[in-house]
C-alpha cells in the first residue's frame, strides 16, 4: 500500500541549532515527492520537491532534502534555525503521472526554543 | 508569483445545507484537484480533475461530493448535504505537467468549512 511515514509527531529545537525531519515512504514506482510547511490556519506552501536528477534538492527559506531510494526516504533539513519555522510540515508523495493524488504523511510540528 | 485562490476563506453552513466552496486555478494549470484536511490530521486527497472530467477520486469523494468548472477559470467543489463530518480546511490545488516536466502543484490557502 502506499504510505508516507513521519516518524517524529513533534520536534522541539533551540534556535540556531540544525533541523532534521524524517520521512519514509512506500510507493510502487520511482515517486514524486515534496515537503509543504503549515503555519496554524494557514494554507500548504511548497518548500521543495523532487521529481529526478540530483538527490539532493534546495528550497525555500535554507531548507533542503535528500531523496534516498535505498532507505526510501526523503528527510528535511535545514542547518540553522529560526524561530520563524516553528510550523507544522509535511511530507507528500506523488506519481509521476499527472493528476493523481498526493499522499500525505501526518506531519511534525517543529517548536522553537529561544 | 501565481497564486492559487480561494473563496470564502471561512463559511459556516447548518447540517444537511448544500455549500459551493471556489477555487481560482493559476491560469495556465490544467489539472485541479481538491484535498480536504480535518482539524489536528493528516491532508487527504479527494479529486483530481484533468479535460473537463474526473480523473481520480478517493473514497471520501462520494455521491455528496461534485466538482465543476464551470467558466473556464473556476473549479468549485460542491457538497450537497453537509454534515458534521465534513468541517474540515479544504484546500484547492493546481498543477502543469508539460513534456514530461512538471511546472507546479501549487495549494490554495483554505477554505475552513465549519458544519453546525
Amino acid at each position: 500500500a502506499q504510505s508516507v511515514t513521519q516518524p517524529d509527531i513533534h520536534i522541539t529545537v533551540s534556535e540556531g541549532a540544525s533541523l532534521e525531519l524524517r520521512c519514509n515512504y512506500s510507493y510502487g514506482a520511482t515517486p514524486y515527492l515534496f515537503w509543504y510547511v503549515q503555519s496554524p490556519g494557514q494554507g500548504l506552501q511548497l518548500l521543495l520537491k523532487y521529481f529526478s536528477g540530483d538527490t539532493l534538492v534546495q528550497g525555500i527559506k535554507g531548507f533542503e532534502a535528500e531523496f534516498k531510494r535505498s532507505q526510501s526516504s526523503f528527510n528535511l533539513r535545514k542547518p540553522s534555525v529560526h524561530w520563524s519555522d516553528a510550523a507544522e510540515y509535511f511530507c507528500a508523495v506523488g506519481a509521476r503521472q499527472a493528476g493523481t493524488a498526493l499522499i500525505f504523511g501526518k506531519g511534525t510540528t517543529l517548536s522553537v526554543s529561544s | 508569483e501565481p497564486e492559487v485562490t480561494q473563496t470564502p476563506s471561512h463559511q459556516v453552513t447548518q447540517m444537511g445545507q448544500e455549500v459551493i466552496l471556489r477555487c481560482v486555478p493559476i491560469s495556465n494549470h490544467l489539472y485541479f484537484y481538491w484535498y480536504r484536511q480535518i482539524l489536528g490530521q493528516k491532508v487527504e486527497f479527494l479529486v483530481s480533475f484533468y479535460n473537463n472530467e474526473i480523473s481520480e477520486k478517493s473514497e471520501i469523494f462520494d455521491d455528496q461530493f461534485s466538482v465543476e468548472r464551470p467558466d473556464g477559470s473556476n473549479f468549485t467543489l460542491k457538497i450537497r448535504s453537509t454534515k458534521l463530518e465534513d468541517s474540515a480546511m479544504y484546500f484547492c490545488a493546481s498543477g502543469l505537467r508539460f513534456r514530461g516536466r512538471d511546472y507546479g502543484y501549487t495549494f490554495g490557502s483554505g477554505t475552513r468549512l465549519t458544519v453546525v
